[in-house]
């Protein structure tokens, strides 16, 4: 069974760099046939998709966080992180970390980390 | 970017009822790629259905989804307590993948 596990900081100050990172269990990585996803939930609203990794370092993010988010694949330890430059309290948010199977047609986002919620304040 | 608009905004619904949900996009989702989530409190979404009609692993046949270009619905045909949350769709069609707003199904 995949599991999908969320850690960092829950309090970044304002300017500041947002750090998480997504462990994988269960399934590899470096195997291929995954987009690896990070999508935050601001309080009480609904989603908003930040961006993808595939297993080759292949990268595509949402144009609306101009440029500020960078996700990066550690394969040696399952690994894949979000980084969020310039944060402000608009970036407070519930961050979740999510698979998307790229083999499989018209597949949707078939496992989530239970997520973890940051705050931006000074 | 695609704009999903979900309606009803609240659902009450009893259970044993059947539950209508509708998500409408400012353009066609191309190659019906368009999903269904369920979400409840303190918890992450949960994959229902894909490719606007695929049943994800494990979800109960109680939940269909129809609907092609911009018109697609989620359908629970007979409600149970355990389905009463908040519903989302999304598109990932087009980058950026987007969610609709949501709908919540409350008990009435």
């Amino acid at each position: 069974q995949v599991q999908l596990q969320e850690s960092g900081p829950g309090l970044v100050k304002p300017s500041q760099t947002l750090s998480l990172t997504c462990t994988v269990s269960g399934g590899s990585i470096s195997s291929g046939g995954y987009y690896w996803s990070w999508i935050r939930q601001h309080p009480g609203r609904g989603l908003e998709w930040i961006g993808y990794i595939y297993h080759s370092g292949s990268t595509y993010y949402n144009p609306s966080l101009k440029s500020r988010a960078i996700i990066s694949v550690d394969t040696s330890n399952n690994q894949f992180s979000l980084k969020l430059s310039s944060v402000t309290a608009a970036d407070t948010a519930v961050y979740y970390c999510a698979r998307k199977d790229t083999l499989i047609v018209n597949a949707g986002f078939d496992y989530w980390g239970q997520g973890t919620l940051v705050t931006v304040s000074p | 970017e695609i704009v999903l608009t979900q309606s009803p905004g609240t659902l009450s619904l009893s259970p044993g009822e059947r539950a209508t949900l509708s998500c409408r996009a400012s353009q066609s989702v191309s190659g019906r790629y368009l999903a269904w989530y369920q979400q409840k409190p303190g918890q992450a979404p949960r994959l229902l259905i894909y490719g606007a009609s695929s049943r994800a692993t494990g979800i109960p046949d109680r939940f269909s989804g129809s609907g092609s270009g911009t018109d697609f619905t989620l359908t629970i045909s007979r409600l149970e307590p355990e389905d009463f949350a908040v519903y989302y769709c999304q598109q990932y069609g087009s980058s950026p993948y987007t969610f609709g707003q949501g709908t919540k199904l409350e008990i009435k």
